[in-house]
């Protein structure tokens, strides 16, 4: 596709459900980033993708986190039993390689949490 | 652990104006600085800096990077009122694969 998008923009979840967010990269890219984004901050790393290989969850902030992208492209971030504090916009990026690209970011998830 | 300070953390220029946003980082095995333009939407790509003393420059737009001094600044002049957004800088570290730790940006914003 033209660039990399999110789904859904949007996404409100009562405390303790559990929600989705997709990402589609831009075709042919073989990285794959999720990043978290607080009200007022720079976006944090959370994961990292080459093709289908999680290399790095490191940022990761509990194991209510997970992420897959089981056929190394699109890529499912997944929150289970949701807090208040994960409210938070969801960005995903994309590069070709990962080494020294640069990463071309989507449009983010918004959640919040009530 | 790895640090990006952005300053000013909000800036409110008139049009027409010229601003520099700043940027100091603390890495280690420092690869690249990069800047993004964020609107209400998608951080845009605007520079990849590896190299000191080497201007990248796209309109009126324009960057530079210190490695010695560990900084680096984005100039915009002749700002414009679609120059408004947060000016996110990033850092990218050798070695592993592309993190990037940003800094908490800087929101411009440009009036008439």
């Amino acid at each position: 596709g033209a660039g990399v998008s999110q789904s859904p923009r949007y996404k409100v979840a009562k405390r303790g459900q559990d929600v989705a967010l997709r990402c589609d990269p831009i075709s042919g890219h073989v990285s794959l980033f999720w990043y978290q984004q607080a009200l007022g901050q720079g976006p944090e790393f959370l994961t990292y993708f080459q093709n289908e290989a999680q290399l790095d969850k490191s940022g990761l902030p509990s194991d209510r986190f997970f992420a897959e992208r089981p056929e190394g492209s699109v890529s499912t971030l997944k929150i289970q039993r949701t807090q208040q504090e994960d409210s938070a916009v969801y960005l995903c990026a994309s590069s070709f390689q990962g080494w020294s690209e640069t990463q071309y970011f989507g449009p983010g998830t918004r959640l919040l949490v009530l | 652990e790895d640090k990006v300070v952005q300053s000013p953390l909000s800036l409110v220029v008139h049009e027409g104006d010229t601003v520099t946003l700043n940027c100091s980082y603390e890495v280690t095995n420092f690869r690249s600085l990069l800047w993004y333009k964020q609107e209400k939407k998608a951080p845009t790509f605007l520079f990849m800096l590896t190299s000191s003393g080497i201007e990248k420059k796209s309109g009126r737009l324009s960057s530079i990077l210190d490695k010695k001094e560990l900084f680096s600044i984005l100039n915009i002049t002749a700002t414009q009122t679609g120059d408004s957004a947060v000016y996110l800088c990033a850092v990218d570290r050798a070695g592993t694969a592309s993190k990037l730790t940003f800094g908490t940006g800087t929101r411009l914003q440009v009036t008439l």
